[in-house]
């Protein structure tokens, strides 16, 4: 069972609103991802951390940020919501290189429904 | 860009039957896994094969491997009614240990 937790799960909010999307994990690992889904299609990843104050951009530009203050937390913030932010979003982590652990572990995802 | 394309993109079979995906890939890989998805729910991971492996069997999953054609099959053996999920193939490259990429995902429906 993965210790990763995002909330809200689901979020219906108006044009212009800031949202933030809250991801922790107890398994201390370093590595967090955010990543964004459109419904039974592929993921991509939108923002990635080494560890605290470490924040990369991922493959899929997105107007989001991000930020890593404690290793346990990786929030997700959009300054001003749009519907073109209708998304899933999903975070996960994993305990070390890819090459080495190998897997990442999810969140159940939070679903931002923009008006 | 992505990296992994499963095929087919929908399969739907009978209860007992099993479930074959595959999934190709374009650069050279560290290792393959592959991860289900329940509808609205986050990813979960299924196993993972390395590219010094050919095979590996994990309950009624086997994967099967092949750099030479830099492509992956995931068999579901004796399908249930609970594997109906969405199936994604994801690679790590063999420079970058930070990255995961995955595919489009092939929908597994499974008819009572």
């Amino acid at each position: 069972e993965a210790d990763i937790y995002q909330t809200p799960r689901y979020l219906v909010i108006g044009t212009g609103k800031k949202i933030t999307l809250e991801c922790s994990q107890t398994m201390g690992h370093d590595k967090m991802y955010w990543y964004q889904q459109d419904p039974g299609m592929e993921l991509h990843l939108i923002h990635y951390s080494y560890g605290v104050n470490s924040t990369e951009k991922g493959d899929l530009s997105s107007e989001s940020t991000v930020s890593r203050i404690r290793t346990e937390h990786f929030p997700l913030t959009l300054e001003s919501a749009r519907p073109s932010h209708t998304s899933q979003y999903l975070c996960a982590s994993s305990g070390g290189g890819l090459t080495v652990t190998g897997e990442l572990f999810f969140g159940e995802g939070s679903r931002l429904t923009v008006l | 860009s992505q990296q992994g394309e499963e095929d087919p993109q929908a399969l739907s079979i009978q209860e007992g039957e099993n479930a074959t995906m595959n999934c190709s890939y374009k650069t050279s890989i560290n290792n393959l896994q592959w991860y289900r998805q329940n509808s609205g729910r986050g990813l979960v991971h299924l196993i993972l094969i390395r590219s010094n492996e050919r095979e590996k069997h994990s309950g009624r999953l086997r994967v099967t491997l092949d750099t030479s054609k830099k492509s992956s099959s995931l068999l579901i053996t004796a399908s249930r009614a609970a594997d109906t999920a969405s199936y994604f193939c994801a690679t790590v490259s063999r420079n970058r240990d930070d990255k995961i990429i995955f595919g489009k995902g092939t929908r597994l429906h499974i008819l009572p």
